[in-house]
């Protein structure tokens, strides 16, 4: 079956504008996760999402980020009012957690997200 | 906080040579302890995880608590190799990974 699947795989956005990046888990994958991978600053957690409980929304670095999962599948991650110091590779990923630990996280391609 | 540390942003080592690439977290309760890789143009993937006590492509890592360190080893370098590696941590009844900035390595050929 397919993978996690992200798109856009590209976003050229100017400076104020809104934008939205979608991520599809693996069919069957409980947990869903959303990176910021960016030169220096290695991978960023943002938001982790499982199940039906309330997300883990510690890592978004301001109140213009912010994430949904809707039907416990698709994930859209939204960032207002975009600035130049937001351009970085946002990455999804998912995993089936089975609360034993150790569960391999399976990653998309990323959207490389350019704010001019 | 959960915190790892990858020294190295680069490291070239030449083909046949041995590999470490280190990893430090901060310590609090029982640690898991992974290694992600990226090969040029694919995803990021699993390499090992310290739980499996496993070598994959003949990598290895011990999970050291007194020294809080989990570093990659290879005994003799292949070119396939070169790729950026990122240490990853998470506790246990904490899903969250946090990941290490990551460290590129290059084989010289």
């Amino acid at each position: 079956g397919a993978g996690v699947s992200q798109s856009p795989s590209n976003k050229v956005t100017e400076k104020g504008k809104d934008v939205e990046l979608r991520c599809d888990p693996i069919s069957g994958h409980t947990a869903l996760y959303w990176y910021r991978q960016s030169l220096g600053q290695g991978l960023e957690f943002l938001i982790y999402f499982q199940g039906n409980s309330a997300p883990d929304k510690s890592g978004l670095p301001s109140d213009r980020f912010s994430a949904e999962r809707t039907g416990g599948s698709v994930s859209t991650l939204t960032i207002q009012r975009t600035q130049q110091e937001d351009s970085a590779v946002y990455l999804c990923a998912s995993s089936s957690h089975s609360g034993q630990g150790s569960e391999k996280l399976f990653f998309g391609s990323g959207t490389q997200l350019s704010v001019l | 906080a959960q915190r790892v540390t990858q020294p190295e942003k680069l490291l070239s080592v030449f083909k046949g040579a041995p590999v470490e690439l280190k990893c430090n977290y901060s310590y609090s309760g029982s640690p898991e302890l992974f290694w992600y890789v990226q090969y040029s143009r694919q995803r990021l993937q699993l390499l090992l995880r310290h739980i499996s006590r496993e070598s994959i492509k003949g990598f290895t890592a011990d999970l050291n608590k007194g020294e809080t360190s989990f570093h990659l080893k290879k005994p003799f370098a292949q070119e396939e190799d070169s790729a950026m590696y990122y240490c990853a941590l998470r506790y246990f009844g904490n899903e969250k990974l946090t990941f290490g900035t990551g460290t590129r390595l290059t084989i010289i050929p």
